[in-house]
């Protein structure tokens, strides 16, 4: 299974927005609504920021959103703040029971 | 409140082989899918599998098939994930995931509850 696509980085100045994108095939993101994204600080666990494209779990700010056209997804990321300066992850199931095809994530500089 | 607490780091030959516990509280455990997730330093993660620790089922990751295996003890509410054949490239973070939901309920598989992570350091 390969990964997921994403763009090495992406910056924005503070309560800018910016968008990640993010990828695949019809055999993953475009095959199925089950896309989610993690943020990831330095020496921390990931967090699950998005799920099921463009759900959010409870204490997940509103400024953070995702969406879904065809193989790419996105996560879009409103009012910036210093605290989202972070790697982020996107990830598909891809059937088969194979839950996490990860991409090779994005690093936010808040500049 | 939830809490998937890892066993500690471990220094590997190659060829040798890892067993990291995952041990869970604040929960049900037999409820929620179990997950591992894996990052080497500075790379990006990767996803090596899932356990149902109810009846033990699991499904790999292709790029482990052969190498790992997972297991549970529900006396104990603690997976474990082995991985044999071990290599300087296997060298990682390994970390261990509730999953958000139930199996039986909307929305399951995804990795939302974070153990602490475990390194494996594999060196000659």
């Amino acid at each position: 299974q390969s990964a997921l696509t994403q763009p090495r980085s992406v910056s924005g100045s503070p309560g800018q927005s910016v968008t990640i994108s993010c990828t695949g095939t019809n055999s993953d993101v475009g095959g199925y609504n089950f896309v989610s994204w993690y943020q990831q600080h330095p020496g921390k666990a990931p967090k699950l920021m998005i799920y099921d494209v463009s759900k959010r779990p409870s204490g997940v700010p509103d400024r953070f959103s995702g969406s879904k056209s065809g193989n790419t997804a996105s996560l879009i990321i409103s009012g910036l703040q210093p605290e989202d300066e972070a790697d982020y992850y996107c990830c598909s199931y891809a059937g088969s029971y194979t839950f996490g095809v990860f991409g090779g994530g994005t690093k936010l500089t808040v500049l | 409140q939830v809490q998937l607490v890892q066993s500690g780091a471990e220094v590997k030959k190659p060829g040798a082989s890892v067993k990291i516990s995952c041990k869970a509280s604040g929960y049900t455990f037999t409820n929620y899918y179990v997950h591992w997730v894996r990052q080497a330093p500075g790379q990006g993660l990767e996803w090596m599998g899932i356990i149902d620790p109810s009846g033990g089922s699991t499904s790999y990751a292709q790029n482990f098939q052969g190498r790992v295996t997972m297991t549970r003890d529900t006396s104990t509410s603690t997976v474990y994930m082995e991985l044999s054949s071990l290599r300087s490239e296997d060298t990682a973070v390994y970390y261990c995931a509730r999953d958000l939901n139930p199996p039986f309920a909307d929305s399951s598989g995804y990795p939302t509850y974070w153990g602490q992570g475990t390194l494996v350091s594999v060196s000659s």
